[in-house]
């Protein structure tokens, strides 16, 4: 299977403090995306980094990409209770198109 | 001003019976997707258009028939609804591949 894990699969944090997120894949990647998803509604693209990037910034967001582990993650700094939601990671593959694979997703608690 | 949107919001229905749903983006955007995320909140795609071509068709049952009448409308006929169809259909577009994608809020089918 192609599809990416998160990790932690919940983290349960402070409003206040940093909350990282951890994504793996299995094969190569044009692109890799997070999206948010609140609790009964849909995903909300919230970054996208190319292939070719490492580091990409977006507001309190910082994603940073491993193209040699294969692996990504998502720093959300200064938490806030309206973070509380699921996050995804989701990669678009070579030759895929632009299919998605999305990850197993981590649901992040921001409590006040 | 809804730039994803899909009908109806909640389905419940009996097995055996056949359902669309539907799906409009204003976004003006080339593609749209048809994702389904189980209980266990794992999303995974289903179809792909491109223009009004089909472009990705993932292992779903000949029951499941996507259609699209124009760019801005994907609608998914489900046919024989079996209760493992119970599940969440997010409809989403993108503007090209390689882009994000805007999904919809989501239509939560539970079958009987």
């Amino acid at each position: 299977s192609q599809q990416g894990e998160e990790d932690p699969q919940a983290l349960s944090i402070q409003e206040g403090e940093n909350a990282t997120m951890n994504c793996s894949y299995k094969t190569s990647i044009n692109n890799l995306q997070w999206y948010r998803q609140n609790s009964g509604r849909g995903l909300v693209h919230l970054i996208l980094i190319r292939s070719n990037e490492r580091e990409k910034h977006s507001g309190r967001l910082r994603v940073t990409l491993d193209t040699s582990k294969k692996s990504s993650s998502l720093l959300i700094t200064a938490s806030r209770a309206a973070d509380t939601a699921s996050y995804f990671c989701a990669t678009g593959f070579t030759g895929g198109g632009n299919k998605l694979t999305f990850g197993t997703g981590t649901q992040l608690k921001v409590e006040l | 001003d809804t730039a994803v949107s899909q009908t109806p919001k909640y389905l419940v229905t009996q097995m055996g019976n056949d359902k669309s749903i539907k799906c409009e983006q204003n976004l003006g955007h080339d593609t749209m997707y048809w994702y389904k995320q189980d209980s266990k909140k794992f999303l995974k795609i289903m179809f792909s258009y491109n223009n009004k071509e089909l472009i990705i068709n993932e292992t779903v049952p000949n029951r499941f028939s996507p259609k699209s009448p124009d760019k801005a409308h994907l609608n998914l006929h489900i046919n024989s609804l079996e209760l493992g169809d119970s599940a969440v259909y997010f409809c989403a577009s993108s503007r090209d591949y390689g882009r994000s994608q805007y999904f919809g809020p989501g239509t939560r089918l539970t079958v009987t």
